[in-house]
């Protein structure tokens, strides 16, 4: 049991790429997350999912892009990085919605030149 | 949407000595707490959770508070220890709110022995 995966870790982008992070997870849990984490910002939502699908938005949505095609796979997509989305994103899943615990995965740390 | 507040930001304790962090949040209807802890280059996890129609759970050496009148809930550590040392979060969430967990800004935590 892998729980969950997230690919890459580590990724060097210039202004105006554009690159995907991949999640993936073997717990047949239904809701996926996409967090950022900046320092003295806490984790802060971008998109989220409640089924294979479906996609919604979370707090921080702009410039970013989502998929659900299947239930375990949960990509994320910056169409044209900017320096303002160096970060580091956490891919997460839960069995239930809202009140069940959020299982994360290691990180993907993305610097933006 | 909900809206999470977490205080202090850093918090030095010597080691045997007891933390506490505090958290609020905006929404009425919200009704899961969960504390996370993330060690240094780590993925958070969930060290303890809560829920509205509870005030107060204990876990050995952790227990988290709500006040639902007031909308803060805390965190306490006794007899810290120095792998207690990490960065805290607190969240919020709700049914009615679409599944979204909102987290707060973290507390770095430091035990010196």
């Amino acid at each position: 049991n892998a729980g969950v995966t997230q690919t890459p870790k580590f990724r060097v982008l210039k202004t105006g790429q554009s690159m995907t992070l991949l999640c993936a997870q073997d717990m047949n849990h239904e809701y996926m997350y996409w967090y950022r984490q900046d320092p003295g910002m806490g984790l802060r939502l971008i998109h989220y999912s409640v089924g294979e699908g479906t996609t919604a938005k979370g707090e921080v949505p702009d410039g970013y892009n989502v998929s659900r095609l299947k239930k375990q796979n949960f990509l994320l997509g910056l169409e044209s990085a900017a320096p303002s989305q160096t970060s580091v994103y956490f891919c997460a899943s839960s069995f239930r919605q809202s009140t069940g615990e959020l299982f994360f995965g290691e990180g993907s740390r993305l610097t933006v030149l | 949407g909900e809206n999470v507040e977490q205080h202090p930001s850093t918090l030095s304790v010597q080691e045997g000595d007891s933390a506490v962090i505090k958290c609020t949040y905006s929404d009425s209807a919200s009704n899961y707490f969960p504390w996370y802890k993330q060690e240094l280059g780590k993925r958070p996890q969930l060290i303890i959770d809560i829920r509205s129609n509870v005030g107060e759970k204990k876990d050995q050496r952790i227990a988290v508070t709500l006040n639902k009148t007031a909308k803060h809930f805390s965190l306490h550590i006794t007899e810290t220890q120095p792998e207690d040392s990490a960065v805290y979060f607190c969240a919020a969430s709700g049914y009615n709110q679409g599944g979204k967990l909102i987290f707060g800004q973290g507390t770095e935590l430091s035990v010196k022995p």
